[in-house]
């Protein structure tokens, strides 16, 4: 079975603070793709960043990083430097082929000012 | 560059009652997929089509049905509405690995 666990519903993290949001996965695939999307009040699913599996090297987009960890299937968000506008819900995701991503339940964050 | 467009935004159905929901994308993309999302259980896959003519059932088909009659439309149809059948849905379009991109999304309601 494939599944995405994300274990911990809510999270808050102060204004320019650094905040992390866990993820783990259970695949049998060898080649995939891992993904966070944020989805914030107005419900537009939005990615935030990707990972391609057979990449050692953790990527980066602006202030989003991940901790890519293959051997322990774990790919956790970090946020630094948050802003009000990260106010949202995240969730993580990784796809095995076209026709299967799959979702993590997200964790709402909440940027306190 | 629109993107996914979904269509309607909202819509509050009686039970018993017959819609479809419209997905247009303007990227080319192959690959087209109908979600639902609901509290507490992420998004889950209704049904989704790898290219123009085809379709295939993904996690929570029952009750949906879709048709893919050109390239940029993926269009979900609810036969016979149910309560059950309350959500948010999603459709989103990609390229293998590229990342999906999703529509806004449409708020049904079913009474």
């Amino acid at each position: 079975a494939q599944t995405v666990t994300q274990s911990q519903p809510e999270m808050s993290v102060q204004e320019a603070e650094t905040v992390t949001l866990s993820c783990t996965y259970d695949t049998s695939e060898n080649n995939y793709y891992l993904f966070w999307y944020k989805q914030p009040p107005s419900r537009q699913m939005i990615l935030v960043i990707r990972q391609e599996a057979y990449k050692q090297q953790n990527a980066t987009e602006n202030r989003f990083s991940v901790n890519f960890q293959k051997a322990a299937k774990s790919f956790s968000l970090k946020i630094s430097d948050s802003q009000l506008g990260d106010t949202a819900m995240y969730f993580c995701a990784f796809e095995t082929g076209a026709n299967n991503l799959f979702f993590g339940t997200g964790t709402r964050l909440t940027v306190i000012p | 560059n629109a993107g996914v467009t979904q269509t309607p935004k909202f819509r509050v159905l009686k039970t018993g009652q017959s819609m479809t929901l419209l997905c247009a994308q303007d990227m080319n993309h192959e690959y087209m997929y109908w979600y639902r999302q609901d509290p507490g259980m992420g998004l889950r896959l209704i049904h989704y089509s790898v290219g123009e003519g085809t379709t295939a059932k993904g996690e929570v088909p029952d009750g949906y049905n879709v048709s893919r009659l050109k390239k940029q439309n993926f269009l979900l149809g609810l036969e016979s509405a149910a309560p059950s059948q309350t959500s948010v849905y999603f459709c989103a379009s990609t390229a293998p690995f590229a990342g999906y991109t999703f529509g806004s999304g449409t708020r049904l309601t079913v009474v």
